[in-house]
């Protein structure tokens, strides 16, 4: 079956980089058609999609932080990375990765999530 | 970017049917996907494509989508629906495609 697990830290502090990590089985990132994608939400707000990254190393942002984001692949070790630069207060949510899959037209939906992490910015 | 407007909230009485909306430009052109989150817990897709459902998803749930406007409808609703809906579509035309709702919170009376 699906699973998809996100690790890393708990807290970070103003300025610093956030480095989290998605480990996933129960399919490849190789296959056409698969990706990962990540989203978060901040306490009481709603979900927000981040990045997503598919079988063919093609790589999408949210625009608003773009310049902040770097996601990449180990498909040998099924693993989904998610880099944050800058990290602020306002970046505190619980971070989600999640299997992106085509429907019908070709647009995309997320099958499988994560549990999710929850991230704190504080000093 | 494509902006999703959802209801903040639809309240609805138990055995009733709720409808939850996402409006969107021409939204009907899309494939539109929801999301039911509670409390505390991960999102689970509950339809996809406007109107499929994921295997182990009732069939009381179903989705609609024309127009400007796509609709989650919940049939016979139950206390265990209570919870965030959240629509989502992918826009492959925009340099941001990954859009959400700002999500509806369903109570269930």
């Amino acid at each position: 079956q699906v699973t998809l697990r996100e690790s890393g830290p708990a807290l970070v502090k103003p300025t610093q980089t956030l480095t989290l990590t998605c480990t996933f089985s129960g399919f490849s990132l190789s296959t056409s058609g698969m990706c990962v994608s990540w989203v978060r939400q901040p306490p009481g707000k709603a979900l927000e999609w981040l990045a997503l990254i598919d079988w063919d190393d093609d790589k999408y942002y949210s625009t608003s932080l773009k310049t902040r984001l770097t996601i990449s692949k180990d498909t040998s070790k099924n693993q989904v990375v998610l880099t944050m630069t800058n990290m602020d207060p306002v970046d505190t949510a619980t971070y989600y990765c999640a299997r992106m899959v085509p429907g019908r037209i070709g647009d995309y939906h997320l099958d499988y999530w994560g549990q999710g992490t929850l991230v704190t910015v504080s000093s | 970017s494509y902006v999703l407007t959802q209801p903040p909230s639809v309240s609805v009485a138990p055995g009733q049917t709720a409808r939850i909306t996402c409006g969107g430009n021409n939204i009907g052109s899309k494939s539109v996907h929801w999301y039911q989150q509670k409390p505390g817990q991960a999102p689970v897709l509950v339809v996809y494509d406007d109107s499929d459902r994921p295997s182990g998803i009732p069939e009381r749930f179903s989705g609609s989508n024309s127009g400007n406007t796509a609709t989650l409808t919940i049939s016979r609703v139950e206390a265990g629906d209570e919870a965030d809906y959240y629509c989502q579509v992918w826009d492959s035309s925009s340099d941001h495609p990954g859009v959400f709702g700002g999500g509806t919170k369903l109570t269930v009376l």
